[in-house]
């Protein structure tokens, strides 16, 4: 059973650029959340979509937005890059709400 | 708002010596309380959870309890080997129920 998958692995992208990151669930999950974890901290929440809708947000700006397919994958995307937006971002599933099972995450460095 | 408090790191341990970190959460609501592992390069790893007070959860050798009295969820193993070398976040879940709030992560280190 494959767990929770990402893609890419790494990303270089320079600021004012855009990026899409992408996020296969687990098998049986219906529930996609996006973390950002900056070096040395706990990732934040972003957002989570269900059902193809987002049902909550995180302190983020309009920049970074997402999308879920009807296969339940999800991607995440950024506008306008910042170099503060360089970070570790983490893709979570869960069926429901409780126990979110995490990617292993995409390296993001804005320059 | 919401948010979890762990003891700062690094800790540094010789095998088989006895591990605590401590965490401590906001006692809005009644959280479920998560403790999550991530290796060197890696995502995070659900080690344990707790959904109600006097839970205990355990998984590997390590164990918490939740404790609502004195809201705590401290990370708990008896003997800790070169493996157990990561970095550990305890969390809680928002009020929601939708969303993880973490602690900003205490790292271990075990050499032998």
């Amino acid at each position: 059973d494959a767990g929770v998958t990402q893609s890419p692995t790494h990303l270089i992208k320079t600021r004012g650029q855009q990026v899409t990151l992408r996020c296969s669930p687990k098998s049986g999950h219906d529930t996609v959340s996006w973390y950002q974890q900056a070096l040395g901290q706990g990732p934040q929440f972003i957002f989570q979509y269900y059902e193809e809708e987002e049902r909550q947000r995180g302190n983020f700006p309009d920049r970074f937005s997402g999308h879920q397919f009807p296969n339940y994958s999800s991607e995440l995307n950024v506008n306008a890059l910042l170099l503060g937006d360089s970070a570790l971002y983490l893709c979570a599933s869960s069926f429901g709400l409780v126990e979110q099972y995490f990617g292993p995450g995409t390296r993001l460095t804005v320059t | 708002g919401d948010s979890v408090t762990q003891m700062e790191g690094p800790v540094t341990l010789s095998e088989e010596a006895f591990l605590t970190i401590n965490c401590t959460y906001t006692a809005t609501g009644y959280p479920s309380l998560f403790w999550y592992v991530q290796y060197p390069g890696e995502g995070l790893q659900l080690l344990l959870k707790a959904t109600k007070a006097d839970d205990k959860g355990s998984n590997k050798g390590f164990e918490a309890t939740y404790r609502k009295e004195t809201t705590s969820f401290h990370l708990e193993k008896g003997s800790v080997q070169v493996s157990d070398s990561a970095v550990y976040f305890c969390a809680r879940g928002n009020q929601a129920g939708t969303a993880l709030i973490f602690g900003k992560g205490t790292t271990l280190s075990v050499s032998s």
